[in-house]
């Protein structure tokens, strides 16, 4: 299956720093990427869905100045978790949505490997 | 409205028994997509699989298969002669179809804990 890649895996921060987590489709080209985040014992909960070179698109109740998203290129997504408070300690897990080929049925999501977050 | 249940919470198998995770979906689309993604202690989702709604066929890779039966709405996974590396959390997931554009977002069940034991 396509590869993706999530850096850093680990992070520990003091409270009211920023953090950035890379998110990287590594041998295939993605319109859409997503972001979840997942808490322990729990399902995956989509905060934000990631549309290369337009603005990302917010779930529910999930603030968009706080879990700021840029989707710059094809392969390439960023979360930034401004002001990250110890409510934000979580397991950050992207992905990328292989592309529809024409005449092709359906797309699969691929996930990273997660980033560990913890905010002090 | 579209919903995953996976029913078992948690499982504990000896290695080498086989094993079966339930999963049932609910959806008013025709054409639908369903995954199963497994998710090891490392925290990384893997992909296992995807089925399209108009085909019913069951798949088989090694020692696993899946069971997919519209008329139940369930989509069951089948591990055979289960090893201690099967050991993780496998989620079983539903995406419905937009029409003329991009598949829909990822629903997902809540996860089964497979445990296997030597």
């Amino acid at each position: 299956g396509a590869v993706v890649s999530q850096h850093p895996s680990w992070v520990i921060c003091k409270s009211g720093t920023s953090v950035k987590i890379e998110c990287r489709s590594l041998d295939f080209q993605a319109t859409t990427m997503f972001w979840y985040r997942q808490f322990p014992k729990q399902s995956l909960m989509l905060m934000a869905t990631s549309n290369e070179g337009s603005k990302a698109t917010y779930e529910q109740g999930v603030e968009k100045d706080k879990f700021l998203i840029n989707h710059a290129s094809l392969t390439l997504s960023t979360l930034t978790v401004t002001s990250a408070h110890p409510e934000d300690s979580s397991f950050y897990i992207c992905s990328a949505r292989e592309p529809r080929i024409a005449g092709g049925i359906g797309e699969t999501q691929y996930f990273g490997p997660g980033t560990r977050l913890l905010v002090l | 409205a579209q919903k995953v249940t996976q029913a078992q919470t948690e499982i504990s198998v000896v290695e080498k028994e086989d094993v079966t995770l339930d999963c049932v979906y609910e959806t008013r689309d025709t054409t639908y997509y369903l995954f199963w993604y497994k998710q090891p202690p490392s925290g990384e989702l893997v992909f296992l699989i995807r089925r399209n709604s108009f085909d019913e066929q069951n798949e088989i890779s090694g020692r696993y298969s899946w069971n997919f039966q519209k008329s139940t709405s369930s989509f069951n996974f089948t591990i055979t002669a289960s090893q201690v590396v099967d050991s993780a959390v496998y989620f079983c997931a539903l995406s419905e179809d937009n029409y003329g554009g991009s598949q829909g977002n990822l629903i997902f069940g809540k996860g089964t804990k497979l445990s296997v034991k030597p």
